[in-house]
């Protein structure tokens, strides 16, 4: 089945490490995104990908980094830079030419310790 | 700037209809989406308004006004399962730069 898979669920870090999350998508989607959510908000988008090789920062994109070095994978790493990192990340991905409309993943949960 | 505002809660009875409204200030975009998300799970998409009017899926609808700078989704016939978190998001260029607005938590009563 097509879809976009987020690793790991969970994670727990100590402040001061970087942490990379993993987004992978098998939908042949050409743009992929990632968002962050803290409790009882909106989601706000860090970085976003139109193409391989390319990518956008958002509205958030301090103390985060990404690749697009292949189209099916669009890892972040949140660095020791971000000041609050604890939060529920998002990673999603479009369809060229279908306006508006992302698919998520299950989303990563990471918490800094 | 951009910028969405919705309602944070909402309650509704099962079987009814409820509006949640979401009004925006922004110097351009290309249409209005709206995502459902269930506690703790990912943001399903459940409409796209990219011209002025109403768009009609099932028991759900979406408006859009530019002249108005205000958006809705509508849900008929209520229903417990639809419990959950509603946010409405801008589309700002067509590779999808999306800006979502807070979200607006709805609560279905028997």
């Amino acid at each position: 089945d097509g879809g976009i898979t987020q690793s790991p669920k969970y994670l727990f870090r100590k402040e001061g490490q970087n942490v990379t999350l993993s987004c992978e998508q098998n939908l042949n989607h050409d743009a992929m995104y990632w968002y962050r959510q803290d409790p009882g908000q909106g989601l706000r988008l860090i970085y976003y990908s139109q193409i391989v090789n390319d990518f956008q920062k958002g509205d958030i994109a301090e103390g985060y980094s990404v690749s697009r070095e292949k189209k099916e994978s669009f890892p972040l790493t949140v660095t020791s830079a971000q000041k609050n990192p604890t939060a529920f990340y998002l990673c999603a991905s479009s369809p060229q030419g279908v306006p508006g409309e992302l698919f998520f993943g299950e989303g990563s949960r990471l918490t800094v310790l | 700037g951009q910028s969405l505002e919705q309602p944070s809660e909402v309650t509704a009875v099962e079987g009814a209809i409820v509006q949640i409204n979401c009004t925006y200030q922004t110097s351009g975009f290309y249409g209005l989406s709206w995502y459902q998300q269930h506690d703790g799970g990912a943001p399903t998409f459940l409409s796209y308004n990219g011209l002025d009017g109403l768009e009609e899926t099932g028991r759900f609808s979406s408006f859009l006004s530019r002249s108005d700078s205000y958006g809705y989704l509508l849900l008929q016939e209520l229903q417990m399962k639809d419990s959950a978190s509603y946010f409405c998001a801008l589309l700002y260029n067509q590779g999808g730069k999306l800006i979502f607005g807070q979200g607006t938590e709805l609560s279905v009563k028997p």
